[in-house]
């Protein structure tokens, strides 16, 4: 089984600001990787696929980084919309695996 | 447009079984596979198999093997996702969610249903 690992568990950011997020699998998935963000009481919503391509709809200040066992999904000035839960999910291999995500919250 | 519709909350004993129904609209629903994910209170998600409703092949997580049974109905088109055997730790919220492509393989998921909560307590 792919064990993803995410950090920081919690990232607290001020409104206006960039974060990153830190996704890293226990094996090369090459760019089988998916971002989803979810928030309280909300089922999750896909945000990037192929580690770097971004959903339909989804804002542009939203990027996805990296191949291999290193991702990284970065959002630029963040918005009030923002703050959630983030996990990063891999899908290149049965069992498909998810990171334990990123809570961002508001410093 | 795509969309997946779940049942609602269920209350179970622990030793019970549940099933799950998950119908969707807005495309062909033997085309994309779907998944269940399962979050407990206050945790991540976690994946627990995957169903083609155009020949019925499903995999399971290992965990969740024996366990679980899931199934489709084309003619209405509705996924169904069973467990038997509750414990108190398969409290949680399920979610069916959809395969975001339409040819065979493993791929990303999009959309999600709305989520039904199972509760199992004495």
């Amino acid at each position: 089984e792919i064990v993803m690992t995410q950090s920081p568990a919690t990232l607290s950011v001020s409104p206006g600001e960039g974060a990153s997020l830190s996704c890293r699998a226990s094996q090369s998935v090459s760019s089988d990787l998916a971002w989803y963000q979810q928030k309280p009481g909300q089922a999750p919503r896909l945000l990037i696929y192929g580690a770097s391509t971004r959903a339909t709809n989804i804002p542009a200040r939203f990027s996805g980084s990296g191949s291999g066992t290193e991702f990284s999904l970065t959002i630029g000035s963040l918005q009030s919309e923002d703050f959630a839960v983030y996990y990063c999910q891999q899908y290149n291999n049965w069992p498909l695996t998810f990171g334990g995500g990123t809570k961002v919250e508001i410093k | 447009q795509v969309q997946l519709v779940q049942s609602g909350a269920e209350v179970k004993k622990p030793g019970a079984s549940v099933k799950v129904s998950c119908k969707a609209s807005g495309y062909t629903f033997s085309r994309n596979g779907i998944n269940w994910v399962r979050q407990a209170p206050g945790q991540g998600l976690e994946w627990m198999g995957w169903i083609t409703a155009y020949n019925g092949d499903t995999k399971y997580a290992q965990k969740f093997q024996g366990r679980v049974t899931m199934t489709t109905d084309a003619s209405t088109g509705t996924a169904y996702m069973e467990l038997r055997s509750l414990r108190s730790d398969d409290t949680a919220v399920y979610f069916c969610v959809r395969d975001a492509i339409s040819v065979p393989g493993i791929w990303w998921f999009d959309p999600w249903g709305q989520g039904t909560l199972v509760t199992v307590s004495s």
